[in-house]
């Protein structure tokens, strides 16, 4: 059945540094996936997206990578903020249509 | 341009009470969807609108909970009665039409059940 899941739930990183939140899926018909924020309080905020048909896509300070052979995807975020301090979830969308389902996020705390 | 707007924040209720939840998109936003996140867990889909028609309600527990939109705007959702696996968080996410992936979240309203 549809899965997506993290293979971390938490991540502690230093300001400065770079984060690499992971995911897994397991439905190999996903074509679409897409990286939220959502910190304390507040509804999850569209950070990233790639499609099935690339392997790499960047953004501001932020980094998608897809391996579709292992079904692994990864949100790498360079010089880590505090105020990137949040739950990070994966979310893939199967055959078109808009529904997307969500893993279980990853908390990553930025220390000053 | 103003987000997704939910309403109440909070709410908490005795179980077998009944609560209905508001949702008010982004202008001009054809889908909405509400969803239900369980405590450290990601968001799971209950219903999803295309205008005030219902494209996907799968998840939807529909013995308890019912949703509509009835002029393709605003939309409520109700849990009547509520049991105690209920409490978590309501969102609700707008986009511009099915096929456009990008939802835009409203802050959810945080349910407990007691």
């Amino acid at each position: 059945g549809e899965s997506v899941g993290l293979h971390l739930p938490t991540l502690s990183v230093q300001e400065g540094d770079n984060s690499i939140i992971n995911c897994a899926y397991s439905n190999s018909a996903s074509d679409y996936f897409i990286w939220y924020k959502q910190e304390s309080g507040k509804g999850p905020q569209f950070i990233i997206d790639i499609r099935s048909n690339m392997d790499k896509r960047q953004g501001q300070r932020v980094t998608v990578l897809l391996n579709k052979t292992v079904k692994h995807l990864s949100l790498q975020i360079a010089a880590t903020q505090p105020g990137d301090s949040a739950v990070y979830f994966c979310a893939e969308n199967i055959g078109g249509g808009s529904r997307l389902t969500f893993g279980e996020g990853t908390q990553l705390t930025v220390n000053p | 341009e103003a987000g997704v707007a939910q309403s109440p924040r909070y709410k908490i209720i005795e179980k077998r009470q009944s609560v209905a939840f508001w949702c008010n998109p982004i202008s001009g936003h054809a889908t909405l969807y509400w969803y239900q996140q369980i405590l450290g867990q990601g968001p799971k889909l209950l219903i999803q609108f295309q205008n005030n028609g219902v494209v996907d309600d799968s998840q939807l527990p529909k013995d308890r909970f019912s949703a509509e939109r009835l002029k393709g705007v605003d939309s409520t959702l109700k849990i009547q009665p509520a049991k105690l696996e209920d409490s978590a968080v309501y969102l609700c996410a707008s986009s511009l039409a099915q096929g456009h992936y990008e939802q835009y979240f409203g802050p959810g309203t945080r349910l407990t059940v007691t």
